[in-house]
């Protein structure tokens, strides 16, 4: 089935720590998005990328890195420079002038 | 920069009956589009509608239509036969360019009671 995965659903991580989220999609969308959601204040662009090797910044992106090797990944980095991490996470994708579509989320938790 | 209010933060409706959950939206360009998402428990994001803003017809989805008035800068969706698996969070996004960029409301809370 085509779709988009996000690994793993929870995620546990001490403060100070970089921590990676997964997101693969089989759809051969060309773009890719990482939202982040909190409590009240709907959905915020991290990152996006178009192509493969290209991406931009959204409207929260310090903080975070990303990378895009593969048409398939893109991986989200969230650094200890990141004052706030916890928080619920969403891989979404899309072709040129369509919807996005999303992947199940993950939680992260940092303590 | 692209906004998009949802002024509701929860509504409710009885099983069968029908609810209108209210979204506007500022924007200078001319072509992009509208979505309403809902997101249940589960939080995995459903797309439910689309609309084109150089549509002029309203876009309907099954029970799921839209008002839409461009103009207006409004964009509403109508839920008819409400069930109970309705019961969700739903965002009203806008986009435009080729590769979407969306923005995001804040969601409006539908509870539907029994």
């Amino acid at each position: 089935d085509g779709g988009i995965t996000q690994s793993p659903k929870y995620l546990f991580r001490k403060e100070g720590q970089n921590v990676t989220l997964s997101c693969e999609q089989n759809l051969n969308h060309d773009a890719m998005y990482w939202y982040r959601q909190d409590p009240g204040q709907g959905l915020r662009l991290i990152y996006y990328s178009q192509i493969v090797n290209d991406f931009q910044k959204g409207d929260i992106a310090e903080g975070y890195s990303v990378s895009r090797e593969k048409k398939e990944s893109f991986p989200l980095t969230v650094t200890s420079a990141q004052k706030n991490p916890t928080a619920f996470y969403l891989c979404a994708s899309s072709m040129a002038g369509y919807e996005q579509y999303f992947g199940p989320g993950t939680r992260l938790t940092v303590t | 920069a692209q906004t998009v209010t949802q002024s509701q933060p929860e509504m409710s409706v009885q099983e069968a009956e029908t609810v209108t959950l209210s979204c506007t939206y500022d924007t200078s360009e001319s072509d992009y589009y509208l979505f309403w998402y809902k997101q249940p428990p589960s939080r995995q994001m459903i797309l439910v509608i689309r609309q084109e803003a150089y549509k002029q017809q309203n876009a309907t989805e099954n029970r799921f239509s839209v008002n839409f008035q461009k103009a207006a800068k409004s964009f509403s969706l109508k839920i008819s036969d409400s069930q109970l698996g309705d019961a969700a969070m739903y965002f009203c996004a806008y986009g435009a360019g080729g590769y979407q960029k969306v923005t995001f409301g804040i969601g409006t809370k539908l509870q539907v009671i029994p």
